[in-house]
């Protein structure tokens, strides 16, 4: 099995801040994807195959990576961007989640 | 609009058994692999199952493998976990999921609001 390793496990950012969040797999993966879940509500898809951004979310965020590190980037942090952020992996079964990281707002 | 509507969860006994459903709209179910993840109170995210769009394969990690069993009904655009032998560790809320599998990229697009499950005495 895959363990993913999300860091920090927490964090705050102030508004317009440059904010990244890291997703270190235990064996080599082919790409990552994101998911935000903010306070009391369902996951959502946010970035899919490592790098392409769901629909509806804004182009502040990106995601890059490979082989065993990947991290999700938001360029400019924003009030709405406060949520806990999990990686998970689809190359290697069983397909598994990062602990996760929160953001908060500073 | 996808919409996945989770029913069925509730308070339950160790070692009972308990059936989730899952009512899917705004896409054609068919064609669809679905699954089911959970989220323990205040942990992280664990995927439970999965279901190839006919219902012949399935997929689970071995903390549920053995005990819970995912299948659907096509026609009725539905989706179940049957969840049996319940241990104090399988309290979570529940999820439904679309899986998307194109070219093997494997990731969970769409979420119901999700069924809490809980096992106590």
């Amino acid at each position: 099995e895959i363990v993913l390793t999300q860091s920090p496990t927490t964090m705050a950012a102030s508004p317009g801040e440059k904010v990244t969040l890291t997703c270190r797999a235990s064996s080599s993966v082919s790409y990552m994807h994101w998911y935000q879940q903010r306070s009391g509500a369902s996951p959502k898809l946010w970035i899919y195959e490592t790098s392409k951004l769901a629909s509806g979310v804004p182009n502040r965020f990106s995601g890059s990576g490979s082989g065993t590190s990947y991290s999700l980037t938001i360029n400019s942090m924003e009030t709405e961007d406060a949520a806990t952020y999990y990686c998970q992996q689809g190359s290697s079964y069983p397909w598994t989640f990062g602990g996760g990281t929160k953001l908060e707002l500073k | 609009e996808v919409q996945l509507v989770e029913s069925g969860g509730g308070l339950v006994q160790p070692g009972r058994s308990l059936k989730l459903s899952c009512a899917a709209s705004g896409f054609t179910f068919s064609n669809y692999y679905m699954a089911w993840v959970r989220q323990a109170p205040k942990k992280g995210l664990e995927w439970v199952a999965t279901i190839s769009t006919s219902g012949s394969r399935t997929y689970y990690p071995d903390s549920v493998k053995g005990r819970f069993t995912i299948s659907r009904d096509n026609a009725k655009s539905s989706l179940y976990l049957q969840m049996n032998s319940l241990k104090s560790e399988d309290t979570a809320t529940y999820y439904c999921a679309r899986h998307s599998t194109y070219y093997g990229y494997n990731y969970f697009d769409y979420w119901g609001q999700g069924v809490m499950v809980t096992v106590s005495s």
